[in-house]
């Protein structure tokens, strides 16, 4: 089955500095790429995502970016702000797995004023 | 529109108690899942469901039960608790596109489980 490895499992950095978090899948399979945002003590939620057949995908300060090739996919955030301070789950799912995620472990995010 | 509607928030059990996590879906959507949450472990899915009257395991199945009697229900049954169940229990529903693609998944707000 899929197996999603995400690094580093915790990040700090000043606000205004840039944030890259880095997941790696193994089913080569895999078409989907979701990005879920989860502030302590809520639900995650969707903050982006990118599908196989697109490289890139940006929306506004947070892109994705996506190498089929070597199987792995990243969360940029540009210009971070307190705010950002959270957990990120990266997740990845193939065609005709009805819709299942397989999660990343999480990264903690902290971003300092 | 409620969007995914999980109780209780909070619950305390005993080691062999059973108790049933409910969650319901405002939103029409074909597909449920339950996923457990523990520190540094990520998401993991428990229990999937891509319609009423189907469902099917995830990665860590055991010591739980579901059904699909409905498509905005989706309760999640522990049959015999044990202390490794302690966990935050999340329920989430999707738009179902079939084998063809996955969609946004949106959770409720999620189920904090301590089993003594």
């Amino acid at each position: 089955g899929e197996n999603v490895e995400q690094h580093p499992s915790t990040l700090s950095v000043q606000e205004g500095d840039s944030a890259v978090i880095k997941c790696t899948y193994s089913d080569s399979a895999s078409n989907y790429f979701p990005w879920y945002k989860q502030e302590l003590g809520k639900r995650p939620q969707l903050i982006i995502d990118i599908r196989s057949n697109v490289g890139e995908k940006k929306d506004q300060r947070i892109a994705v970016t996506l190498n089929k090739t070597a199987k792995h996919f990243s969360l940029h955030i540009t210009e971070t702000q307190p705010e950002d301070s959270a957990v990120y789950f990266c997740a990845a799912s193939r065609a005709g797995s009805q819709g299942n995620l397989i999660f990343g472990k999480g990264t903690k995010l902290s971003v300092k004023p | 529109n409620a969007g995914v509607t999980q109780t209780p928030k909070f619950q305390v059990l005993k080691t062999g108690q059973s108790m049933t996590l409910q969650c319901a879906q405002d939103m029409n959507h074909e597909y449920m899942s339950w996923y457990r949450q523990d520190p540094g472990m990520g998401l993991r899915l428990i229990h999937y469901s891509v319609g009423a009257g189907i469902t099917d395991q995830g990665e860590v199945p055991n010591g739980y039960n579901v059904s699909r009697s409905t498509t905005e229900d989706f309760p999640l049954r522990l049959l015999s608790a044990a202390p490794s169940q302690t966990s935050v229990y999340f329920c989430a529903s999707s738009y179902a596109q079939g084998a063809v693609n996955t969609g946004e998944l949106f959770f409720g707000e999620g189920s904090r489980l301590t089993v003594l």
